[in-house]
């Protein structure tokens, strides 16, 4: 079946610190993968995405590419920064559009 | 322009007791989800209409749970009579699909449903 999984948080890291959050997928077919956001009080955002292998996401400084030989989709930023304190939900998307999230990991950035 | 708007933010109910939540999609956005997101936990789908059309309702628990999109605009979800384990956070999202191909989905702020 199709599945998402999340490193384990909460991960609490100093401003300007690098930030990777590992996610890795179980999926049939071609899937495209996702990054959404949620910050404290708000709806889920969609961060960023890729539709293919190899492909880069990239936005707002956070980044993540398609590894279809590692079933990965790690979400990176060099600099993090205190308005980054979030939940990040990875999560793809199958050929019949139903989309599957991780159980998301929550970021604490501390000033 | 206006996002997703769902109504009530909050509610608190004894188990047993019907609830309903209510949600308004972008505008021109003609496909709608429920999802329910457990603490801790990522959301996971309910049911998708398409226009008033439910496509995919195999997560719904039928028994007690039902949904419409009258109009194929505002859509409400229903629950009676409400269990224990119905806490959750209920989120309603909105997306646009034309020519086969599924635009982004956006997604309310949520009804946070405590059930005592």
């Amino acid at each position: 079946g199709n599945s998402v999984t999340q490193m384990e948080g909460p991960v609490t890291l100093s401003e300007e610190a690098f930030l990777t959050i590992n996610c890795t997928y179980t999926a049939t077919g071609y899937p495209s993968l996702f990054w959404y956001v949620q910050y404290p009080g708000e709806g889920l955002q969609l961060l960023l995405k890729a539709t293919k292998a190899d492909d880069k996401g990239s936005n707002k400084g956070f980044e993540a590419t398609y590894r279809k030989e590692t079933t990965s989709f790690h979400l990176e930023k060099g600099s993090v920064q205190v308005s980054d304190s979030a939940v990040y939900f990875c999560a793809l998307k199958t050929s019949y559009d139903k989309v599957i999230f991780g159980p998301g990991t929550s970021l604490s950035v501390i000033p | 322009e206006a996002g997703v708007v769902q109504s009530p933010r909050y509610k608190i109910i004894e188990k047993k007791q019907p609830v309903a939540f209510w949600c308004n999609p972008i505008s021109g956005h003609n496909t709608l989800y429920w999802y329910r997101q457990n603490l801790g936990q990522g959301p996971e789908l309910l049911i998708r209409y398409e226009n008033e059309e439910a496509v995919d309702d195999s997560q719904l628990p039928k028994d007690r749970f039902s949904a419409e999109r009258l109009k194929g605009v505002d859509s409400t979800l229903k629950i009676q009579p409400a269990e224990l384990g119905d806490s959750a956070v209920y989120l309603c999202a909105s997306s646009l699909v034309y020519q086969r191909e599924n635009y982004e989905q956006y997604f309310g702020p949520g009804t946070r449903l405590t059930v005592t």
